[in-house]
């Protein structure tokens, strides 16, 4: 899982509460990437950034927000609007130009109580 | 748009065997191809790519890609399956000339290597 760390491992949300999911990366890249992982529908892009204090919404962007105010730092927050946020979410970035590869943290699974 | 596409949700194959894991592609233009591998609960590790070239890629634990542009595939191969092997695997797609977009994923196919 190189530079990209995601916290917490495991996140509990109650109803009508936003919860905010870290992740850090050491590799000094400078697009970062929101995926969610539910089974059997591989990854779905919620966010990404390509540069700081830039970011655009993905194909499920709804009920998520997201800030990108340094580099190394992409915190996404699933807010209340999100009514089924149960699912395992990966953060990952990559270099900005080229045929990049994207490197994946370690995943926050997040279920709601 | 573009899209990748893996057509089986699991694939099981006797450890020693050689496996494939299925993965074909819709792009306009000429495509940048991942796989990665992820194992339970983990994040996702990236195996191999193909840019440009050779149309057979080598990767990473003794994976190998074969690029087919007319049948626009890209199926992950290696001769000689380890049970450490199983897991779930994802090829993706990315347009070159859609400038630095993400990653479009498949939606994975689970591989199981059986003792």
């Amino acid at each position: 899982d190189g530079g990209i760390t995601q916290s917490p491992k495991y996140l509990f949300r109650k109803e009508g509460q936003n919860v905010t999911l870290s992740c850090e990366q050491n590799l000094n890249h400078d697009a970062m990437y929101w995926y969610r992982q539910d089974p059997g529908q591989g990854l779905r892009l919620i966010y990404y950034s390509q540069i700081v204090n830039d970011f655009q919404k993905g194909d499920i962007a709804e009920g998520y927000s997201v800030s990108r105010e340094k580099k190394e730092s992409f915190p996404l927050t699933v807010t209340s609007a999100q009514k089924n946020p149960t699912a395992f979410y990966l953060c990952a970035s990559s270099i900005q130009t080229g045929a990049n590869i994207q490197y994946f943290g370690a995943g926050t699974r997040l279920s709601v109580l | 748009a573009q899209s990748v596409a893996q057509p089986e949700d699991q694939v099981n194959v006797a450890e020693g065997n050689p496996l494939t894991v299925k993965c074909t592609y819709s792009v306009s233009g000429n495509p940048y191809l991942f796989w990665y591998v992820q194992y339970p609960n983990r994040g996702l590790q990236f195996l191999l790519k193909y840019i440009t070239g050779d149309n057979l890629v080598k990767g990473s634990y003794g994976f190998e890609a074969e690029f087919n542009k007319s049948q626009t595939s890209f199926h992950l191969k290696k001769p000689s399956a380890l049970v450490s092997d199983s897991a779930l695997y994802f090829c993706a797609v990315r347009d070159p000339r859609g400038g630095n977009t993400p990653l479009v994923f498949g939606k994975g196919t689970r591989l199981s290597v059986i003792a």
